[in-house]
């Protein structure tokens, strides 16, 4: 199946610090990325989806200017928390979907383990 | 706003015993899909449903798809300690993908 990386899996940060998180398909192209947030033993929450080479489209109650994201190519997206503070922390999984359109699956990323001090 | 809520939200059964999570959307949706996460791992894709009224099978994992395309359910028969984890439903009304608020399944040996 197709894989989706995300690097790095775990990072730890001061408070105030900023913090890029990279997601890349690696045998795919995906015309559409997601960024989701997840709280321990909770469901996913979608913060943004981003189509290459267009702006993220944000849901409501996510700060854009907050978690900045970067659809550069069909295989990379990245999310950058500017700075960062300790209720950031949190598990930042991203998925990306295929060129089938909008009835394709989500290939999700192994996710990002957020810890800011 | 989209809402997806699923129940039971935890179920703990002994191994052998069937097991359903129930999917509901506040909105008709334009199709489902459900996926597994494990325990400290990244959600995996299990399956899509498009028509209304759909019924598709994966050994024991039956999901259902409802008429008004509001609801949907997955069914596990003979539960299996490999069967832990927690199951999303996730729907879609557009590009986009609302995920359900997840039931977590304790399989007790």
């Amino acid at each position: 199946g197709a894989v989706v990386s995300q690097h790095p899996s775990r990072v730890i940060c001061k408070s105030g610090t900023s913090v890029k998180i990279e997601c890349r398909s690696l045998d795919f192209q995906a015309t559409t990325m997601f960024w989701y947030r997840q709280f321990p033993k909770q469901s996913l929450m979608l913060m943004a989806t981003s189509n290459e080479g267009s702006k993220a489209t944000y849901e409501q109650g996510v700060e854009k200017d907050k978690f900045l994201i970067n659809h550069a190519s069909l295989t990379l997206s990245t999310l950058t928390v500017t700075s960062a503070h300790p209720e950031d922390s949190s598990f930042y999984i991203c998925s990306a979907q295929g060129l089938a359109g909008i009835f394709s699956e989500q290939f999700f990323g192994p996710g990002t383990r957020l810890t800011v001090l | 706003g989209q809402q997806v809520m699923q129940i039971p939200q935890y179920q703990h059964v002994q191994e052998g015993e069937d097991f359903t999570t129930y999917c509901n959307s506040s909105t008709t949706l334009s199709n489902i899909q459900w996926y597994k996460q494990r325990p400290g791992g990244h959600p995996v894709f299990l399956i899509q449903l498009v028509k209304s009224g759909e019924v598709k099978k994966q050994k024991r994992l039956t999901f259902q798809f409802g008429e008004a395309k509001k609801n949907s359910s997955l069914h596990i028969t003979a539960t299996q300690t490999t069967d832990v984890g927690t199951y999303f439903c996730a729907g879609s009304t557009g590009n986009q993908f609302y995920f359900g608020t997840g039931t977590s399944l304790t399989v007790i040996p």
